[in-house]
């Protein structure tokens, strides 16, 4: 298998404009999650699904976060607009089943996003 | 409300043995403990699972007390491309995200 796949790896954008970034989770995997990583806070969970519905989004910072899983094969994660202060690694992984359970999460490379 | 707690960072030689602590006081029953490592510019990946004494792989040690109020992961005899920042996770799921956070885990820094 090939992995959790994101793109794009790299991204820089102007403060104002709409940042889409994309995942495709192991074939199979019925989770599939969000975080965000920086040097102050760490890993932080943005949000995570299973079978494609939302479960818990609490970890979005504002309304300026979206994301969207159409299909188990396909996830979003839109931010609009940018700002300098979104400027992150975001990765995407997903897992078999409940995570932690003896099930293993599997992490994307990352979309490392600059916002100037 | 962190689940977890660990040392921000550790140094260590080459060749000598790395022990990571992790306190888990509200572990439940059901509980298990999970290791990641994570190298510059990569996501996380998997190192070791246990649910209570010892566990062991190719890659490290987990030993888990009785109590299972804490863990410690062990690295043996260490080389440099073991630098890396470690996570300990507890879960499974049971309350939603809190179980899933990483947080900044322990940055290992390993010294020729």
């Amino acid at each position: 298998d090939a992995g959790v796949i994101q793109s794009p790896r790299h991204e820089v954008t102007e403060m104002g404009q709409e940042v889409t970034l994309r995942c495709k989770p192991i074939s199979g995997h019925d989770y599939l999650f969000w975080y965000r990583q920086t040097m102050m806070r760490g890993l932080e969970l943005l949000i995570y699904f299973n079978n494609n519905v939302p479960i818990d989004d609490s970890g979005m910072p504002e309304d300026r976060f979206s994301a969207k899983m159409p299909n188990a094969s396909f996830s979003t994660l839109k931010i609009q607009p940018s700002e300098p202060r979104d400027s992150a690694v975001y990765f995407c992984a997903s897992s078999l089943s409940r995570p932690l359970s003896g099930n293993t999460i599997y992490f994307g490379e990352g979309s490392w996003l600059t916002v100037v | 409300l962190a689940k977890t707690t660990q040392p921000i960072s550790m140094d260590s030689y080459e060749g000598q043995e790395v022990n990571i602590t992790c306190s888990h006081n509200n572990i439940a029953t059901n509980d298990y403990i999970t290791w990641y490592q994570q190298f510059p510019s990569q996501g996380p990946r998997f190192i070791i699972q246990g649910y209570k004494t010892k566990v062991t792989n190719e890659v490290a040690s987990l030993f888990i007390p009785a109590d299972r109020k804490s863990s410690t992961l062990s690295l043996p005899r260490v080389s440099l491309s073991d630098t890396a920042v470690y996570y300990c996770l507890v879960g499974p799921d049971q309350t939603g995200a809190n179980n899933l956070f990483f947080g900044t885990g322990t940055r290992l820094t390993v010294i020729p």
